[in-house]
Protein backbone atom coordinates (compact mmCIF):
# COMPACT_ATOMS: atom_id res chain seq x y z
CA UNK A 1 0.00 0.00 0.00
CA UNK A 2 1.31 3.60 -0.62
CA UNK A 3 1.64 5.59 2.27
CA UNK A 4 3.13 9.90 1.98
CA UNK A 5 4.71 11.05 4.83
CA UNK A 6 4.45 14.84 5.83
CA UNK A 7 7.05 15.12 8.47
CA UNK A 8 6.35 19.07 9.46
CA UNK A 9 2.77 19.53 10.79
CA UNK A 10 4.11 23.21 11.63
CA UNK A 11 6.00 26.03 10.10
CA UNK A 12 6.55 29.61 9.19
CA UNK A 13 8.02 31.72 7.47
CA UNK A 14 8.95 35.60 7.11
CA UNK A 15 7.01 37.60 4.42
CA UNK A 16 9.25 37.63 0.92
CA UNK A 17 11.35 34.24 2.13
CA UNK A 18 11.85 31.19 0.68
CA UNK A 19 10.01 28.38 2.51
CA UNK A 20 10.39 24.50 2.07
CA UNK A 21 7.60 21.80 2.90
CA UNK A 22 8.91 18.01 2.73
CA UNK A 23 7.18 14.87 1.80
CA UNK A 24 8.14 11.22 1.69
CA UNK A 25 5.96 8.76 -0.39
CA UNK A 26 6.49 5.31 -0.44
CA UNK A 27 5.20 3.09 -3.68
CA UNK A 28 6.05 -0.24 -5.48
CA UNK A 29 4.67 1.03 -8.32
CA UNK A 30 5.78 2.85 -11.77
CA UNK A 31 2.61 4.53 -12.97
CA UNK A 32 2.26 7.74 -10.71
CA UNK A 33 1.74 11.58 -9.77
CA UNK A 34 2.33 13.76 -7.31
CA UNK A 35 0.27 16.37 -5.93
CA UNK A 36 0.95 19.61 -3.72
CA UNK A 37 -2.52 20.73 -2.54
CA UNK A 38 -3.56 23.83 -0.60
CA UNK A 39 -5.89 24.39 1.71
CA UNK A 40 -6.83 27.72 2.76
CA UNK A 41 -9.45 28.35 6.14
CA UNK A 42 -11.97 28.47 3.73
CA UNK A 43 -11.28 24.42 3.18
CA UNK A 44 -11.49 24.56 -0.43
CA UNK A 45 -8.39 22.31 -2.15
CA UNK A 46 -6.43 24.01 -4.47
CA UNK A 47 -4.04 22.50 -6.46
CA UNK A 48 -0.87 24.44 -6.50
CA UNK A 49 1.34 21.55 -8.03
CA UNK A 50 1.83 18.61 -10.15
CA UNK A 51 4.91 16.07 -10.92
CA UNK A 52 4.50 12.97 -13.41
CA UNK A 53 6.75 10.58 -11.90
CA UNK A 54 8.03 9.68 -15.18
CA UNK A 55 9.61 13.36 -16.22
CA UNK A 56 12.70 13.85 -14.38
CA UNK A 57 12.56 17.52 -14.55
CA UNK A 58 11.26 19.27 -11.50
CA UNK A 59 7.76 20.78 -12.19
CA UNK A 60 7.26 24.87 -11.35
CA UNK A 61 4.42 26.88 -11.24
CA UNK A 62 5.13 30.49 -10.64
CA UNK A 63 6.74 31.01 -7.21
CA UNK A 64 6.14 27.39 -6.30
CA UNK A 65 8.80 24.70 -7.38
CA UNK A 66 9.24 20.87 -6.48
CA UNK A 67 12.50 19.43 -5.84
CA UNK A 68 11.28 15.66 -7.11
CA UNK A 69 13.96 12.94 -6.03
CA UNK A 70 12.37 9.76 -7.64
CA UNK A 71 14.57 6.95 -6.02
CA UNK A 72 14.92 8.66 -2.77
CA UNK A 73 10.91 9.17 -3.17
CA UNK A 74 11.14 12.16 -1.53
CA UNK A 75 8.44 15.39 -3.32
CA UNK A 76 8.76 18.67 -1.59
CA UNK A 77 7.62 22.02 -2.49
CA UNK A 78 9.75 25.60 -2.30
CA UNK A 79 7.38 28.63 -2.12
CA UNK A 80 9.28 31.23 -3.40
CA UNK A 81 9.17 34.77 -2.35
CA UNK A 82 6.36 33.85 0.27
CA UNK A 83 3.26 36.11 0.43
CA UNK A 84 0.75 36.26 3.01
CA UNK A 85 -1.94 34.52 1.01
CA UNK A 86 0.03 31.65 1.19
CA UNK A 87 -0.70 30.79 4.86
CA UNK A 88 -2.67 27.75 4.63
CA UNK A 89 -2.71 24.18 5.30
CA UNK A 90 -0.85 22.13 2.24
CA UNK A 91 -1.51 18.39 1.93
CA UNK A 92 1.44 16.37 -0.52
CA UNK A 93 -0.47 13.68 -2.75
CA UNK A 94 0.15 10.65 -4.35
CA UNK A 95 -1.85 9.59 -7.05
CA UNK A 96 -2.08 5.51 -8.80
CA UNK A 97 -2.16 5.55 -12.16
CA UNK A 98 -3.32 2.27 -11.49
CA UNK A 99 -5.43 2.08 -9.14
CA UNK A 100 -6.87 5.52 -9.33
CA UNK A 101 -6.67 6.28 -5.53
CA UNK A 102 -5.33 9.28 -4.41
CA UNK A 103 -3.34 9.41 -0.99
CA UNK A 104 -2.97 12.17 0.99
CA UNK A 105 -0.11 12.99 3.79
CA UNK A 106 -1.30 15.04 6.57
CA UNK A 107 -0.83 18.04 6.10
CA UNK A 108 1.66 20.72 7.37
CA UNK A 109 0.34 24.18 8.64
CA UNK A 110 2.53 26.97 7.08
CA UNK A 111 1.81 30.72 8.63
CA UNK A 112 4.02 33.61 6.66
CA UNK A 113 4.44 36.35 8.74
CA UNK A 114 4.39 39.92 7.87
CA UNK B 1 -19.48 25.24 -15.04
CA UNK B 2 -20.22 25.05 -11.83
CA UNK B 3 -17.31 22.45 -10.61
CA UNK B 4 -17.98 20.49 -7.90
CA UNK B 5 -21.17 21.16 -5.82
CA UNK B 6 -21.73 19.56 -2.35
CA UNK B 7 -24.52 19.66 -0.05
CA UNK B 8 -25.85 20.26 2.34
CA UNK B 9 -22.35 22.91 4.20
CA UNK B 10 -23.20 21.88 7.76
CA UNK B 11 -25.12 18.99 9.21
CA UNK B 12 -26.08 17.65 12.62
CA UNK B 13 -27.27 14.42 13.37
CA UNK B 14 -27.63 11.93 16.24
CA UNK B 15 -26.39 8.55 16.74
CA UNK B 16 -27.87 6.21 14.46
CA UNK B 17 -29.36 8.29 11.92
CA UNK B 18 -29.17 8.00 8.32
CA UNK B 19 -28.36 10.69 6.04
CA UNK B 20 -26.86 11.08 2.16
CA UNK B 21 -23.98 13.88 1.22
CA UNK B 22 -25.10 14.83 -2.24
CA UNK B 23 -21.74 15.46 -4.74
CA UNK B 24 -22.16 16.47 -8.15
CA UNK B 25 -20.01 17.77 -11.29
CA UNK B 26 -20.83 19.12 -14.59
CA UNK B 27 -17.59 18.47 -16.17
CA UNK B 28 -18.81 15.40 -17.25
CA UNK B 29 -15.61 13.63 -15.58
CA UNK B 30 -15.74 9.82 -15.24
CA UNK B 31 -13.71 9.65 -12.00
CA UNK B 32 -15.11 10.61 -8.64
CA UNK B 33 -14.18 10.10 -5.24
CA UNK B 34 -15.08 10.93 -1.19
CA UNK B 35 -12.78 11.61 1.37
CA UNK B 36 -13.16 12.80 4.84
CA UNK B 37 -10.64 14.76 6.77
CA UNK B 38 -9.92 14.41 10.55
CA UNK B 39 -7.43 16.76 12.69
CA UNK B 40 -3.92 15.48 12.46
CA UNK B 41 -4.65 12.66 9.69
CA UNK B 42 -5.02 14.92 6.23
CA UNK B 43 -7.59 13.37 3.70
CA UNK B 44 -8.58 9.57 4.11
CA UNK B 45 -10.12 8.10 0.59
CA UNK B 46 -13.20 6.68 1.93
CA UNK B 47 -14.89 5.19 -1.61
CA UNK B 48 -14.09 6.49 -5.85
CA UNK B 49 -16.04 5.37 -8.34
CA UNK B 50 -13.90 5.32 -11.91
CA UNK B 51 -17.32 5.40 -14.14
CA UNK B 52 -21.28 4.82 -13.56
CA UNK B 53 -22.05 2.06 -12.54
CA UNK B 54 -19.01 1.13 -10.91
CA UNK B 55 -17.58 1.62 -7.11
CA UNK B 56 -14.48 0.82 -5.00
CA UNK B 57 -13.61 0.87 -1.29
CA UNK B 58 -11.01 3.32 -0.17
CA UNK B 59 -8.91 3.83 2.93
CA UNK B 60 -11.75 4.20 5.16
CA UNK B 61 -15.11 2.58 3.49
CA UNK B 62 -16.98 1.37 6.72
CA UNK B 63 -20.43 2.49 7.79
CA UNK B 64 -20.36 4.09 4.21
CA UNK B 65 -22.06 3.40 1.06
CA UNK B 66 -21.97 5.11 -2.31
CA UNK B 67 -23.91 4.20 -5.53
CA UNK B 68 -22.96 5.78 -9.15
CA UNK B 69 -25.87 5.47 -11.39
CA UNK B 70 -24.84 8.72 -13.57
CA UNK B 71 -21.69 10.11 -14.66
CA UNK B 72 -22.82 13.87 -12.73
CA UNK B 73 -23.56 12.42 -9.38
CA UNK B 74 -21.88 10.44 -6.95
CA UNK B 75 -23.93 10.42 -3.42
CA UNK B 76 -22.18 8.81 -0.16
CA UNK B 77 -24.58 7.37 2.32
CA UNK B 78 -24.23 7.02 6.20
CA UNK B 79 -26.06 4.12 7.08
CA UNK B 80 -26.26 4.54 10.97
CA UNK B 81 -24.19 7.56 12.17
CA UNK B 82 -21.33 7.52 14.43
CA UNK B 83 -20.00 9.67 16.25
CA UNK B 84 -16.56 8.76 15.22
CA UNK B 85 -17.84 10.10 12.00
CA UNK B 86 -17.71 13.48 12.89
CA UNK B 87 -15.62 15.25 9.90
CA UNK B 88 -15.56 17.07 7.00
CA UNK B 89 -16.60 15.86 3.86
CA UNK B 90 -14.73 16.23 0.48
CA UNK B 91 -15.97 14.74 -3.07
CA UNK B 92 -13.69 15.19 -5.58
CA UNK B 93 -13.69 14.21 -9.65
CA UNK B 94 -10.53 13.96 -11.84
CA UNK B 95 -10.12 14.66 -15.36
CA UNK B 96 -7.22 12.64 -17.47
CA UNK B 97 -6.01 13.92 -20.39
CA UNK B 98 -3.02 13.25 -22.07
CA UNK B 99 -0.01 14.23 -19.28
CA UNK B 100 -2.77 16.20 -17.75
CA UNK B 101 -3.87 14.64 -14.49
CA UNK B 102 -6.10 16.89 -11.92
CA UNK B 103 -8.63 16.52 -9.20
CA UNK B 104 -11.20 19.33 -8.72
CA UNK B 105 -12.54 19.12 -4.87
CA UNK B 106 -15.80 20.16 -3.88
CA UNK B 107 -16.37 23.06 -1.15
CA UNK B 108 -17.08 20.28 1.71
CA UNK B 109 -19.26 19.01 4.02
CA UNK B 110 -18.89 19.47 7.93
CA UNK B 111 -20.72 16.83 9.37
CA UNK B 112 -21.30 16.49 13.26
CA UNK B 113 -22.80 12.97 15.10
CA UNK B 114 -23.96 13.58 18.11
Amino acid sequence: AQTVTQSQPEMSVQEAETVTLSCTYDTSESNYYLFWYKQPPSRQMILVIRQEAYKQQNATENRFSVNFQKAAKSFSLKISDSQLGDTAMYFCAFYSGNTGKLIFGQGTTLQVKP
Amino acid sequence: NAGVTQTPKFQVLKTGQSMTLQCAQDMNHEYMSWYRQDPGMGLRLIHYSVGAGITDQGEVPNGYNVSRSTTEDFPLRLLSAAPSQTSVYFCASRVSQGSTDTQYFGPGTRLTVL
